[in-house]
């Protein structure tokens, strides 16, 4: 594997599930995000994780969970979402510091929350 | 606090067309910017970038040019394929160290044979 993969590519789940977003990167970078894609608006930083600590949670709610295990690894734990929370959501890595801050994005988990 | 306005699309060309794609740019200091293309079904990818004003970013034929005095990133292509048909996304980042993009609403491109 190369690049940044996440699983599942495709997510179908009540308001009342729990389930997890998984990300992980092969590019030997030290920083992590969590963007959410909703039609119509711009990129929305959820999380950002740097040399595995947060560093920035942009007001989003505790229905989403963040975790950083380990700086290749980093997952997003749902529960209780709402039909609102519907959504690509989008992990990227960077090497913090690097030139210019150029992130590597994932292909995304389309969540659909019933 | 930092922002990144794009022209809206969608936008829609025949082949061989000459593409432009406005961004312009509000930011303390002296930001990075960048250029993202999303095709169909993936995630975001890097297409260009420039690092400080009067930079040329190019990849694949396009080329955007940092211009500081207009606060702008536009992105240009002479010559536009059907395989460039998908999302571009105007950003930037700034030089705090808070490992922040700030992206734009995107502008969908769809190009005709």
């Amino acid at each position: 594997e190369t690049g940044v993969t996440q699983t599942p590519r495709h997510l179908v789940m009540g308001m009342t599930n729990k389930k997890s977003l998984k990300c992980e990167q092969h590019l030997g970078h030290n920083a992590m995000y969590w963007y959410k894609q909703s039609a119509k608006k711009p990129l929305e930083l959820m999380f950002v994780y740097s040399l595995e600590e947060r560093v920035e949670n942009n007001s989003v709610p505790s229905r989403f969970s963040p975790e950083c295990p380990n700086s290749s690894h980093l997952f997003l734990h749902l529960h209780t979402l709402q039909p609102e929370d519907s959504a690509l959501y989008l992990c990227a890595s960077s090497h913090r510091g690097g030139p210019g801050n150029e992130q590597f994005f994932g292909p995304g988990t389309r969540l659909t929350v019933l | 606090g930092d922002s990144v306005t794009q022209m809206e699309g969608p936008v829609t060309l025949s082949e061989e067309a000459f593409l432009t794609i406005n961004c312009t740019y509000t930011a303390t200091g002296y930001p990075s910017l960048f250029w993202y293309v999303q095709y169909p079904g993936e995630g975001l990818q890097l297409l260009l970038k420039a690092t400080k004003a009067d930079d040329k970013g190019s990849n694949k034929g396009f080329e955007a040019t940092y211009r500081k005095e207009t606060t702008s990133f536009h992105l240009e292509k002479g010559s536009v394929q059907v395989s460039d048909s998908a999302v571009y996304f105007c950003a930037l980042s700034d030089r705090s160290g808070n490992e922040k993009l700030t992206f734009g609403t995107g502008t969908r491109l769809t190009i005709i044979p």
